[in-house]
C-alpha cells in the first residue's frame, strides 16, 4: 500500500495562474479531505468529500475547487492563484469519516509570487 | 468555529525526561487525535481517542480523553532524540464525517543533548 500520495512535492506559480494538486489513496477510503498549513495557524480544512460524486466546503474554501469522480482520487484546483495561497497543502483520507482517524499524504509546498 | 488551545507552544527538554502537553477546546468533542509531524513530512497519527475518560498508550506515548470532553493530554516518557518534532492535537464533534478535524497549533518539542 502506498497510502496517500500527492504530486507535485513543490510548485511555484505566478499570480493569476491556475493549477491542480493531485491526491490519490489506495486504501479504499470513502472520506478524503484537503488541508492547508500555514505558520502559526495549524492545519485548516479546505474541502472534503464523503464519497465519489460528493464534495463540500470546509473552513477556508475560497479560491479552491474540488471534484471526486473516483474513490481513489481527490484533486484540488486553484482557479487563479494569489500570494495568500502560498502554503503547504495536505491531502488526507479516512475509512469512516472526517471525525475519525485521518491519514495524511506528504504534502505539496506551493509558492505564489 | 471551534477553537483548540494547545500548550505549551514549545518545549526544550533533556533526553530521558518525561514530556506532557495538552489541548483544551471551547466546545465538546467526540474524538481526540494526536499527530506528530517531522520537517517536510505530513502528520502521522499517534493515538486516537473516542470515549470520554479513555486512556490509551502507544509505546512510550500515553494520551487521555478528558472527562469533560473539552480537553486531552499527551505524555511521552523517557524522551529520545527521534521524539523531536511538532505534536498536534485534533478534535472532531461529528463522527459521521461532516466537519473534519479541528487542529491545535502544535507543540514544538526540542531535545537538548
Amino acid at each position: 500500500n502506498a497510502g496517500v500520495t500527492q504530486t507535485p512535492k513543490f510548485q511555484v506559480l505566478k499570480t493569476g495562474q491556475s493549477m491542480t494538486l493531485q491526491c490519490a489513496q489506495d486504501m479504499n477510503h470513502e472520506y478524503m479531505s484537503w488541508y492547508r498549513q500555514d505558520p502559526g495557524m495549524g492545519l485548516r480544512l479546505i474541502h472534503y468529500s464523503v464519497g465519489a460524486g460528493i464534495t463540500d466546503q470546509g473552513e477556508v474554501p475560497n479560491g479552491y475547487n474540488v471534484s471526486r469522480s473516483t474513490t481513489e482520487d481527490f484533486p484540488l484546483r486553484l482557479l487563479s492563484a494569489a500570494p495568500s495561497q502560498t502554503s503547504v497543502y495536505f491531502c488526507a483520507s479516512s475509512y469512516s469519516g472526517g471525525g475519525y482517524e485521518q491519514y495524511f499524504g506528504p504534502g505539496t509546498r506551493l509558492t505564489v509570487t | 468555529g471551534q477553537q483548540l488551545n494547545q500548550s505549551p507552544q514549545s518545549m526544550f527538554i533533556q533526553e530521558g525526561e518525561d514530556v506532557s502537553m495538552n489541548c483544551t477546546s471551547s466546545s465538546i468533542f467526540n474524538t481526540w487525535l494526536w499527530y506528530k509531524q517531522d520537517p517536510g513530512e505530513g502528520p502521522v497519527l499517534l493515538i486516537a481517542l473516542y470515549k470520554a475518560g479513555e486512556l490509551t498508550s502507544n509505546g512510550r506515548l500515553t494520551a487521555q480523553f478528558g472527562t469533560t470532553r473539552k480537553d486531552s493530554f499527551l505524555n511521552i516518557s523517557a524522551s529520545i532524540p527521534s521524539d523531536v518534532g511538532i505534536y498536534f492535537c485534533a478534535g472532531a464533534y461529528s463522527g459521521g464525517g461532516a466537519d473534519g478535524l479541528t487542529f491545535g497549533k502544535g507543540t514544538h518539542l526540542i531535545i537538548q543533548p
